[in-house]
């Protein structure tokens, strides 16, 4: 069965701070897929980044970068001098390629940025 | 471009009312989603249609109605809901129903039932 664990509810850090999100997944498919959302207070949910599993590479975009390891099944976030702007919730998900085509959510972290 | 559009974006109703959500994409995605989202929850899926035919449907009541006019129109209809019924109701598009797809989401629509 597809799981999608988000450790951390609430996560408070003052501007500036670098913020690592975590994601820890659980899945019995070689392929697989990864997703991170972002969820602002006004709702709509924001693609940030999709992840294949066989692609560990790490990526960075701006301040943002995501660490994909699949020995540790783990698909982590961390944003960079962190920004109000970056207050949020934050969704990891994963999908399978032989699934019921459905993407399932992890609990989310609701992060703060603090000024 | 990868917007979504959501109509309307709040919406209050009574038990006894019906009324619709709207939600529209213009990007040739041939999958199209709905959701509910209730606060401090991860979205539930409701309602998968796949070349404008319906291929999930997550047990949900029949007081929610789809329908997929177009491939480009995704409507919920809304008859004798109740106050748990209240959420975030969104809809998301992708290019297919299989899971290497992003699913691109509306803004939402925030719906209260009284």
């Amino acid at each position: 069965a597809q799981k999608v664990t988000q450790a951390q509810t609430e996560i408070s850090v003052v501007e500036k701070e670098d913020v690592t999100l975590d994601c820890v997944y659980e899945t019995r498919d070689t392929t697989y897929y990864l997703f991170w959302y972002k969820q602002p207070p006004s709702g709509e949910l924001v693609f940030l980044i999709r992840r294949n599993s066989f692609d560990e590479q790490n990526e960075i975009s701006g301040r943002y970068s995501w660490n994909f390891q699949k020995s540790t099944s783990s698909f982590n976030f961390t944003i960079t001098a962190s920004q109000v702007v970056d207050s949020a919730v934050y969704f990891c998900a994963l999908s399978e390629a032989t699934g019921d085509d459905k993407i399932i959510f992890g609990k989310g972290t609701r992060l703060h940025i603090l000024p | 471009d990868t917007e979504v559009t959501q109509t309307p974006k709040h919406l209050v109703m009574g038990m006894t009312n019906k009324k619709s959500l709207k939600c529209e994409q213009h990007m040739g995605h041939r999958a199209m989603y709905w959701y509910k989202q209730k606060a401090k929850k991860p979205p539930e899926l409701m309602f998968v249609y796949s070349y404008e035919k319906l291929s999930i449907n997550e047990s949900v009541p029949s007081r929610f109605s789809p329908e997929c006019p177009n491939s480009s129109l995704l409507n919920l209809h809304l008859h004798a809901l109740q106050p748990e019924d209240s959420a975030l109701y969104l809809c998301a598009s992708s290019q297919g129903k299989q899971g290497a797809h992003t699913q691109y989401f509306g803004p939402g629509t925030r719906l209260t039932v009284l």
